[in-house]
């Protein structure tokens, strides 16, 4: 099974400073995800990752950028944090492609933004 | 855009009761992977079910491709199963779609 892990897990930011989320997996899965949860929203996607170096914009990009320097690690980046960012972050990733990825998730990050 | 929608939204059942969730979505799945997430924790992929019908231990999935709907079929339910089931599913783009869930407490 895909091991996933983030870091940190908990994270406290001010208004206006800068947050990265890690995400790492163990896999070698090409796919990477960066989702939110929000109590009546559900989970939504950011931005997610076909390979290294490549980005792409999921269903709620703004305010947020991406990097995926290799395989392993993808990065979920808040230039500018504001307080309607709080929320549970979790990566994912997930390899066979094809659009038949089976997805697995890392433990979560839990942002509050002051 | 892409719907996924569940139910029931909450089921309270006794211990050794079998539970049925429901998931319909708006547009053909190459992909539908059933979830659990407990309270405050992470989600993990019960089972991954695009078509047809697959088991795993006591749990039951079937996908109708065709009529856009998928079941959980959950036999015997136990107190550690209560939590959160989640649906999600996508078209042959990668990116999943996912349900609001159904929020499942098993009572002792």
């Amino acid at each position: 099974e895909a091991a996933v892990t983030q870091s940190p897990r908990n994270k406290v930011a001010v208004t206006g400073g800068k947050v990265t989320l890690s995400c790492n997996q163990t896999n070698n899965h090409n796919n990477m995800y960066w989702y939110r949860q929000d109590t009546g929203h559900g989970l939504r996607l950011i931005h997610y990752s076909y390979g290294a170096g490549s980005t792409e914009k999921g269903d709620i990009p703004d305010g947020y950028k991406a990097s995926r320097p290799s395989q392993e690690n993808f990065s979920l980046i808040l230039e500018l944090a504001t307080p309607s960012q709080t929320s549970v972050y979790f990566c994912a990733s997930g390899g066979q492609g094809g659009g038949q990825d089976t997805q697995y998730f890392g433990p979560g990050t839990r942002l509050l933004v002051l | 855009g892409q719907q996924v929608q569940q139910s029931p939204a909450s089921l309270v059942l006794q211990e050794g009761e079998n539970a049925e969730l429901q998931c319909n979505f708006s547009s053909t799945a190459t992909q539908l992977q059933w979830f659990y997430q407990s309270p405050g924790g992470s989600l993990v992929s019960l089972l991954s079910n695009p078509s047809g019908t697959k088991h795993t231990g006591r749990l039951t999935s079937t996908t109708v491709t065709k009529e856009r709907r998928s079941s959980l079929h959950i036999s015997s339910s136990q107190t550690t199963d209560s939590g959160t089931y989640l649906c999600a599913h996508n078209t042959n783009t990668g990116k999943l779609t996912f349900g609001d869930g159904t929020v499942l407490t098993v009572k002792p």
